[in-house]
């Protein structure tokens, strides 16, 4: 069973701070890796993808892979309270038709 | 606008009137899939479709059908609701097998 875990939260920060979200994947074979966004009643929004180790910024975004470890994590920087709702964690799974696996995500609460 | 178009956005129907959830894309995407979101299990992949009369299950399949006689449009049939698969679903899309996906608006169906 390939799995994605993240820790359900929540996880609150005040603002201006730097948030940092966690997932680990148990498919030692997956290659690709997506963060999404999704507010509450909305539907997901792909705000991160990574395919190779190290970082990769994107604005106040900073996703990070460490296929050694099967660690994926999300840095916002300057968080908002904009930036308050849930984030997925996905990985590809690896062969056929690399299906994405969600993690349950992790609930960021930004306060003033 | 690139969207994925879904409708309706809310359904409510009795036990074993058959139905049909609309999902159109007009991003030329070869893939497409199914997601049902529940509380506490996060989304979960009904059907997916790698192009044209490709489609495949995903891990929860059962009381449902979909069919890819078009690439732009992926319908998600339920013949006979049940009460069990009263969820919020979502239909998404992506160009390619690496590519994070696009999720539409999403359907909220209420199965009484």
């Amino acid at each position: 069973q390939k799995e994605v875990e993240q820790n359900s939260g929540p996880l609150s920060v005040p603002e201006g701070a730097i948030a940092s979200l966690n997932c680990t994947y148990s498919d030692r074979g997956s290659q690709s890796f997506f963060w999404y966004r999704q507010y509450s009643g909305k539907s997901p929004e792909l705000i991160m993808s990574i395919y190779s180790n190290g970082d990769k910024e994107d604005g106040r975004f900073t996703a990070q892979l460490n296929k050694a470890s099967q660690y994926v994590s999300l840095l916002i920087r300057d968080s908002q309270p904009s930036d308050s709702a849930t984030y997925l964690c996905a990985a590809t799974a690896s062969g056929g038709s690399y299906i994405p696996t969600f993690g349950r995500g992790t609930s960021l609460i930004v306060h003033p | 606008e690139a969207q994925v178009t879904q409708n309706p956005r809310y359904l409510i129907t009795v036990t074993g009137k058959k139905l049909t959830v609309t999902c159109s894309q007009n991003m030329n995407h070869e893939y497409m899939s199914w997601y049902r979101q529940d509380p506490g299990l996060g989304l979960r992949q009904i059907y997916y479709s790698m192009n044209v009369e490709v489609t495949d299950k995903g891990d929860v399949p059962e009381g449902y059908k979909v069919s890819r006689k078009e690439k732009r449009n992926f319908p998600l049939i339920l013949e006979s609701p049940s009460p069990n698969q009263t969820s919020l679903y979502f239909c998404a899309s992506r160009p390619e097998q690496f590519y994070g996906y696009t999720f539409g608006s999403g359907t909220r169906l209420t199965v009484v």
